[in-house]
């Protein structure tokens, strides 16, 4: 069964530091990978995806993800934290074969002065 | 539209009532998701649409749950006797293409609240 996991509930950082959130998957499929971020009180909005092709996606807003088959991970990065970047984010798979949508349980970011 | 817009945004019912959520997707998208975001918990795949049809239910939770879409276009979630576990926010989704590697874009969510 296909499942994702995303590795702390919570993650802290000062604001110019590394931004690092996990995430590991599961799927007997090859996966498709999302990175989703949300605001407060706002909806999902997409950050990056994996289809395809070149492993290392960049996405808005200064984000970037690594998709690494032999790890099975997806985890996002980001040089420098910037106090806007303060939100939710999930991880998502979907298996090329299906619509089924797994969402990660997510991870809020908190970005400290 | 210019997004993805969710009716209404807010709903308090009592317990056993029936409700009805509503998503208008983006004009011309074909493919239409329903999910569910309960406090504490990710979100959970309820259905997909593709045009009118449901290929995947397989995400309802239970018979008191039911979708439809007319049109290629609107789309309701109905609950019926509802419960306090339905309580959360409905999120809908749709994306331009069918393909599993398109990019969805969500609506505001629907916030139920069941009392």
């Amino acid at each position: 069964a296909q499942s994702v996991t995303q590795l702390g509930s919570h993650v802290s950082v000062s604001e110019g530091a590394l931004v690092l959130l996990r995430c590991n998957y599961s799927s007997s499929v090859p996966p498709y990978l999302f990175w989703y971020v949300q605001y407060p009180n706002q909806g999902l909005q997409l950050l990056l995806k994996y289809t395809t092709g070149a492993t290392l996606v960049k996405g808005i807003n200064g984000f970037e993800a690594e998709f690494k088959k032999s790890e099975t991970s997806f985890h996002l990065t980001k040089p420098s934290a910037h106090m806007s970047d303060a939100a939710e984010y999930f991880c998502v798979h979907r298996g090329t074969g299906g619509f089924k949508t797994i969402f990660g349980a997510g991870t809020r970011l908190f970005v400290k002065a | 539209g210019a997004g993805v817009s969710q009716s209404p945004s807010n709903k308090v019912t009592e317990k056993g009532k029936d409700v009805e959520l509503r998503c208008d997707p983006i004009s011309g998208h074909t493919a239409l998701y329903w999910y569910r975001q309960s406090l504490g918990q990710g979100l959970e795949f309820l259905i997909y649409f593709q045009g009118n049809s449901a290929p995947d239910k397989s995400g309802l939770p239970s018979d008191r749950f039911s979708a439809e879409r007319t049109g290629g276009s609107v789309s309701t979630l109905t609950i019926q006797r509802t419960q306090q576990e339905d309580s959360a926010v409905y999120l809908c989704a749709s994306s331009a293409q069918t393909g599993a590697s398109s990019e969805a874009f969500f609506g505001q969510g629907t916030r139920l609240t069941v009392v």
